[in-house]
């Protein structure tokens, strides 16, 4: 079973540079969310969407933008990297967003920006 | 705003001993209360869902309480092994996920 697959695991880029993170799931499911993870600090929500042409910023949004064209890829774009987007990105999906169904990650994109 | 608290941020304990995790949300409105287990590197799992209307939940060696009108929740590891050592995040879900930010555990041997 894959799951929630995400590339690459690590990239440094340097300041300046854009990127896309990768994500894609194979479990049919409608909800996709993106989240970053800095040191000692919980999981912030960048972007989600409910479904294939629909999405919604997070508590962190600026900086990023996203796009959902398929039920199965939900692509992370960086734009103009920055020092404070040095993190590490998680992806997630599920199937009723949380309601009765817990939410299954991937691995992370280790992302240093340089 | 949600707010989620865990406390402490990190335990050490022998092996055998009972683990028990705290997690502290500040919004009562919530649907459910999650526990996850991340390892180093990887994603997370997840290990407990406790729907608002239920007061524990258990799965093997795991027990999981939540007081929704003190916005408290305890997840419960008996007889920990060294196998358990990762950090635990607990998230409060009012429609989106507001996550604490963990407690590493590691069990000694």
């Amino acid at each position: 079973n894959a799951g929630v697959t995400q590339t690459p695991k690590f990239r440094i880029l340097k300041i300046g540079q854009s990127m896309t993170l990768q994500c894609t799931q194979d479990m049919n499911h409608n909800y996709m969310y993106w989240y970053r993870q800095d040191p000692g600090m919980g999981l912030k929500l960048i972007y989600y969407s409910v479904g294939a042409g629909i999405t919604d910023k997070g508590e962190v949004p600026n900086g990023y933008n996203v796009s959902r064209s398929t039920t199965e890829d939900f692509p992370l774009r960086l734009e103009l990297a920055a020092p404070s987007q040095t993190s590490v990105y998680f992806c997630a999906s599920s199937h009723d967003g949380g309601a009765y169904q817990p939410q299954h990650f991937g691995d992370g994109t280790r992302l240093s920006i340089l | 705003k949600q707010e989620v608290t865990q406390i402490p941020a990190a335990l050490s304990v022998p092996e055998g001993e009972n683990l028990v995790l705290n997690c502290s949300f500040t919004d009562s409105a919530i649907y459910n209360l999650q526990w996850f287990r991340q390892d180093p590197g990887k994603g997370l799992t997840s290990l407990l869902l406790i729907q608002s209307s239920q007061r524990e939940q258990t799965s093997g060696r795991l027990n999981a309480s939540l007081d929704k009108s003190s916005g408290r929740s305890t997840l419960y590891i008996a007889a920990s092994q060294p196998g358990d050592s990762a950090t635990y995040l607990c998230a409060a879900n009012d429609y989106k996920l507001s996550f604490g930010a963990g407690t590493t555990v590691t069990v000694r041997a």
